[in-house]
């Protein structure tokens, strides 16, 4: 079955930092290229980064920049998001998120994994 | 990074047809034909409904529709059905390698 089953997620406090996972399984991992994006509760969709097929090319929100690293391990078929110095409004379900190669949309979601900034 | 611009709900009847816009700027849906749209149902994942303005993926009801005119992108949804009730997110590829979604519009089938 072609899917995406992200992990990781859970309560943090303020300025802590967690490692999210995203598994892929039922297709060529590594010809796609990869976003996370978030929803916090209740709101809107937020994209947070992007990684190329072959992890040479990275970019992020600017809410994110400096504070989240994007990874990926073809080789496991794994997407990888590390998130540091959390605030409060980092509090969201983030999703893992796949792009065709060479094109900018999301054809395939995982189901998210929270994550809870609070003391 | 700015959010596109979306209503925060629409309304139609069974059968109607329905249209959300999503307005950006010249640094994104004006400068690009990468608009997507997405239909989430609560507590769900997103589904793309269209992809590059007008593209229609495999699957997807061909009463769903996308065009763009300037910084203006719509979505029309065609013979509203009771299913098609969900929020609808409009994205698009801004400069800098950075994508922005619109709000989210919530659709009503009344």
């Amino acid at each position: 079955e072609v899917q995406l089953v992200e992990s990781g997620g859970g309560l943090v406090q303020p300025g802590g930092s967690l490692r999210l996972s995203c598994a892929a399984s039922g297709f060529i991992f590594s010809s796609y290229e990869m976003n996370w994006v978030r929803q916090a509760p209740g709101k809107g969709l937020e994209w947070v980064s992007y990684i190329s097929s072959n992890g040479r090319t990275i970019y992020y929100a600017d809410s994110v920049k400096g504070r989240f690293t994007i990874s990926r391990d073809n080789a496991k078929n794994s997407l990888y998001l590390q998130v540091s110095s959390l605030r409060a409004e980092d509090t969201a379900v983030y999703f893992c998120a796949r792009a065709p190669q060479w094109y900018w949309y999301f054809d395939l979601w995982g189901r998210g994994t929270l994550v809870t900034v609070s003391s | 990074q700015s959010a596109l611009t979306q209503p925060a709900s629409v309304s139609g009847s069974p059968g109607q047809s329905i249209t959300i816009s999503c307005t950006g700027t010249s640094s994104d849906v004006g400068s690009y034909n990468l608009v997507s749209w997405y239909q989430q149902h609560p507590g769900k994942a997103p589904k793309v409904v269209i992809y590059e303005v007008s593209k229609r993926p495999s699957g997807v009801s061909n009463r769903f529709s996308g065009s763009k005119s300037d910084n203006t992108a719509s979505l029309t949804i065609s013979g509203l059905q009771t299913e098609d009730e969900a929020d609808y997110y409009c994205c698009s590829f801004a400069s800098s390698g950075s994508l922005a979604f619109g709000g989210g519009t919530k659709l009503t089938v009344l």
